[in-house]
């Protein structure tokens, strides 16, 4: 069975303050997609990365950055420099890579920005 | 172009009652997916819609009924509702065949008293 966890629950920091989301996932999977969502708090998601399994290199999209460790099951997500807009609940999912296989997310992690 | 719409946005029921909600999907997209999300929760897959089929279907009870019209737009019914029934209904959409992004929209916030 596919299992996500989030162990932080939630995370404050001090705007320009550089905060890392951690993710730890269970497959047996081979082949498999991992992603991050945003949630601010009007509730829609918003898709942020996907990786695929055989990826692992580490990706960078402005002051997002992703760290895919397959050795240790992580994939875990920095935000460098944060901002009060960065506030929001963050998820991490996997799914199957074969056909339109439902994601699997984690509880999520609340981070708060404080200015 | 529109992304994935839902309605209503909030919705208050009574225990026992049953509830419909509804879901379009973005332009292009004929499959649809219902997750559940409880307060503090990550969202949960209810069932996948595709060709007006249920695909797959995630573990939740038969209470959770749904359906898929012509047009690719969808239905999510709750019968005999629960206190635990409480949650944000998220509608996903893609496009079928192969992997596809999945989209997500704005949720449907219910409330069970």
């Amino acid at each position: 069975a596919q299992k996500v966890t989030q162990a932080q629950t939630e995370i404050s920091v001090v705007e320009k303050e550089d905060v890392t989301l951690d993710c730890v996932y269970e497959t047996r999977d081979t082949t498999y997609y991992l992603f991050w969502y945003k949630q601010p708090p009007s509730g829609e998601l918003v898709f942020l990365i996907r990786r695929n399994s055989f990826d692992e290199q580490n990706e960078i999209s402005g002051r997002y950055s992703w760290n895919f460790q397959k050795s240790t099951s992580s994939f875990n997500f920095t935000i460098t420099a944060s901002q009060v807009v960065d506030s929001a609940v963050y998820f991490c999912a996997l799914s199957e890579a074969e056909g339109n296989t439902p994601l699997v997310f984690g509880k999520g992690t609340r981070l708060s920005v404080i200015a | 172009d529109a992304g994935v719409t839902q309605s209503p946005t909030h919705l208050i029921k009574t225990r026992g009652q049953q509830v419909t909600l509804r879901c379009s999907p973005k332009s292009g997209h004929d499959t649809v997916s219902w997750y559940q999300q409880a307060l503090g929760q990550g969202p949960q897959f209810i069932f996948q819609y595709y060709e007006e089929e249920e695909r797959q279907r995630g573990n939740f009870p038969d209470r959770f009924s749904g359906h898929q019209f012509p047009n690719y737009s969808s239905e999510l019914n709750v019968n005999a509702l629960l206190l635990g029934d409480s949650a944000l209904y998220l509608c996903a959409s893609r496009r079928g065949g192969g992997y596809n992004e999945q989209f997500f929209g704005p949720g449907t916030r219910l409330t069970v008293l």
